[in-house]
């Protein structure tokens, strides 16, 4: 079965450090590939997604993500975090439908 | 502002007994979605709608039920059937183009007494 692992549950951070969160999917095929946000108080949101072309993708607040085919990776980066990143991060796939399999979540927490 | 309206916030529930959870958008979305989260898990579907009158079943559909009989609504039963019903639920909507959930509600906490 198609599967997404996060490897990273919990997070911490300082101020300006660097973030990469690890992502990788199960599933030989095609993928459309996505990162979503929960900022604490608020809704579940999209922060990028890809569907084909450029293996690296931008998304708001600065954050962008790159697909390594050959990896079956996805993983998350923004050079330089601000306490404002604080939130649960999903990284989830579809491969072909409505059907979008979510990892875990990562929390990340950043100090100030 | 558009977005998702999900109630109750909290809801408790008796063994044997089916509850209703809501979900209702005014975002004029066709699609419909609703998940459930388990603490370390991540969200897992359940049932799908693309349209009215239609719905297909996600992963985890057994001991759930849902209708679609408006474009607004897609309310979701769990039923007695389900034997491990306490979890987060979140409803989910997007244009059916998107094929992926673009807006989510704030989600119903459903405990077992």
């Amino acid at each position: 079965a198609q599967s997404v692992s996060q490897h990273n549950h919990h997070v911490i951070l300082s101020e300006a450090a660097s973030l990469e969160l690890g992502c990788n999917y199960s599933y030989g095929g095609t993928v459309n590939l996505f990162w979503y946000v929960q900022y604490p108080g608020q809704h579940l949101q999209l922060l990028l997604k890809y569907f084909s072309g450029d293996p690296l993708v931008k998304g708001i607040k600065g954050f962008e993500a790159e697909f390594i085919k050959s990896k079956f990776s996805f993983n998350l980066r923004k050079p330089s975090v601000q306490w404002s990143d604080t939130a649960e991060y999903f990284c989830a796939v579809t491969t072909g439908g409505f059907k979008t399999i979510f990892g875990a979540g990562t929390r990340l927490f950043v100090k100030a | 502002d558009g977005g998702i309206t999900q109630s109750p916030k909290y809801l408790f529930r008796k063994e044997g007994q089916n509850v209703t959870l809501s979900c209702e958008q005014n975002l004029n979305h066709d699609a419909m979605y609703w998940y459930r989260q388990d603490p370390g898990q991540g969200l897992r579907l359940i049932y799908y709608s693309q349209i009215v009158n239609d719905f297909q079943k996600g992963d985890i559909a057994e001991g759930y039920s849902v209708s679609r009989e408006k474009k607004e609504s897609f309310p979701l039963t769990v039923t007695s059937a389900q034997k491990n019903p306490t979890a987060f639920y979140l409803c989910a909507s997007s244009r059916v183009e998107a094929f992926q959930p673009q807006h989510f509600g704030d989600g119903t906490r459903l405990s077992i007494l």
